[in-house]
């Protein structure tokens, strides 16, 4: 059974500081999602990384997919109170249609 | 910005009743996915399709699931008996390729009593 574990679980930190949340398998993927969700609505895509050890950039937010391809990182740079929200990890293997769901790290940062 | 639609957004039902939750995805995108969350319990995926064809199921999509996509824009799913575990949030999603492009609709949120 493939499992993607996330750390950490929860994350309370003051606006302007830097965080990295990561994402973790045994399992090798093709392909790893990002994703922001908040109360009560869908996960909205941030990123997709396909390629192993890629790095890509969304304004504050970078992510990182490991050389193995196994594991993920999201690193954010001064946080502010916006990027309060459930960050979640999915990962799909080669030949299958389905994203499998990390745990999520719930962000909170406050003013 | 193009978006996936999802009615109703709450849903309550009888056990044993039959429900149809719907979606219209994004009008150029040719992958369709459900995906729910059980509350406080991560995503899972449920099936995907694709070609006007089922390219994927996981074990909780038995019997009493189903998906259609009647008229070329909505993309149906359909419990046929439903249970109290049955109870979540259904996502429905659609992308462009099997990896890029991913959009979640705001999901149903089913209650069965």
């Amino acid at each position: 059974t493939q499992l993607l574990e996330q750390s950490p679980q929860f994350l309370s930190i003051q606006e302007g500081e830097n965080l990295t949340v990561y994402c973790n398998s045994s399992s090798v993927f093709s392909s790893l999602q990002w994703y922001r969700q908040e109360p009560g609505e869908g996960p909205v895509l941030l990123v997709t990384v396909v390629t192993g050890g890629e790095v890509k950039k969304l304004k504050r937010l970078t992510f990182q997919f490991g050389d193995a391809r196994k594991d993920s990182s999201l690193h954010i740079t001064a946080a502010q109170t916006g990027d309060t929200g459930l960050y979640l990890c999915a990962g799909a293997s080669s030949g299958t249609y389905k994203y499998i769901f990390g745990t999520g790290t719930r962000l909170k940062v406050l003013a | 910005e193009p978006e996936v639609t999802q009615t109703p957004s709450h849903q309550v039902t009888q056990m044993g009743q039959e429900v149809i939750l719907r979606c219209v995805p994004i009008s150029n995108h040719l992958y369709f996915y459900w995906y729910r969350q059980i509350l406080g319990q991560k995503v899972e995926f449920l099936v995907s399709f694709y070609n006007n064809e089922i390219s994927e199921k996981s074990e909780i999509f038995d019997d009493q699931f189903s998906v259609e996509r009647p008229d070329g824009s909505n993309f149906t799913l359909k419990i046929r008996s439903t249970k109290l575990e049955d109870s979540a949030m259904y996502f429905c999603a659609s992308s462009t390729t099997h990896y890029y492009g991913y959009t979640f609709g705001s999901g149903t949120r089913l209650t069965v009593v």
